[in-house]
């Protein structure tokens, strides 16, 4: 079936370096893509999103690239800072209209 | 604060229970969505009301009743409780309740089935 996965469950970078959380989707059909945040003890909040008709969205210290030859997408975070700290979720709206949501990647910043 | 208030924030009954959990949206929201987030399945859509309608349904039990009110508040029954429905279940909101909308997510209620 349809299904949004993540490659790594859990990603540890090192303070003030980038960080790159990845996600592949199944659905070709899928044209609406999202990436939420959830802290610990909290409800995922919306980072960024993207449409299929682009390759690359921009926010305050990420970006999002979508690859729709390979069906992956990714979310970068320049300059991790501690309050990066959470699972990571992407999530896509798939060709029902419904929104499937990976399993999430844990992000660990060190110190 | 996304806006969206759940309560109780902790819940803990016995298998065969049936509980309520509440759901007030973020003011303006029309629609309510409700999710399931477990360690194996994730974070797993259950059901989606719009103005009191129920719009779209997900992976949800028969056990699992929910409804949103003329207030938009909305109410998940879950009822003869399973140990595996031990869970976080998270209620969101969003203004129209189109798919390409963000979601505003409450806090949660960790639901503790012994």
């Amino acid at each position: 079936g349809e299904s949004v996965g993540l490659h790594l469950p859990t990603l540890s970078v090192q303070e003030g370096d980038n960080s790159i959380i990845n996600c592949a989707y199944s659905n070709s059909a899928s044209d609406y893509f999202i990436w939420y945040k959830q802290e610990s003890g909290k409800g995922p909040q919306f980072i960024i999103d993207i449409r299929s008709n682009m390759d690359k969205r921009q926010g305050q210290r990420v970006t999002v690239l979508l690859n729709k030859t390979v069906k992956h997408l990714s979310l970068q975070i320049a300059a991790t800072q501690p309050g990066d700290s959470a699972v990571y979720f992407c999530a896509e709206i798939g060709g029902d209209d419904k929104i499937i949501f990976g399993k999430g990647t844990r992000l660990h910043i060190l110190p | 604060d996304s806006g969206v208030t759940q309560t109780p924030k902790h819940l803990i009954t016995a298998t065969g229970q049936r509980v309520t959990l509440r759901c007030s949206p973020r003011s303006g929201d029309l629609s309510v969505y409700w999710y399931q987030q477990s360690l194996d399945q994730g974070l797993q859509f259950l059901i989606q009301y719009y103005n009191g309608e129920e719009r779209a349904k997900g992976n949800i039990l028969e056990r699992f009743s929910a409804q949103q009110f003329p207030d938009l508040h909305s109410e998940l029954n879950l009822s003869s409780l399973e140990l595996g429905d031990s869970a976080l279940y998270f209620c969101a909101s969003s203004e129209r309740g189109e798919m390409d909308e963000k979601l505003f997510f409450g806090s949660g209620t960790q639901l503790s089935v012994l």
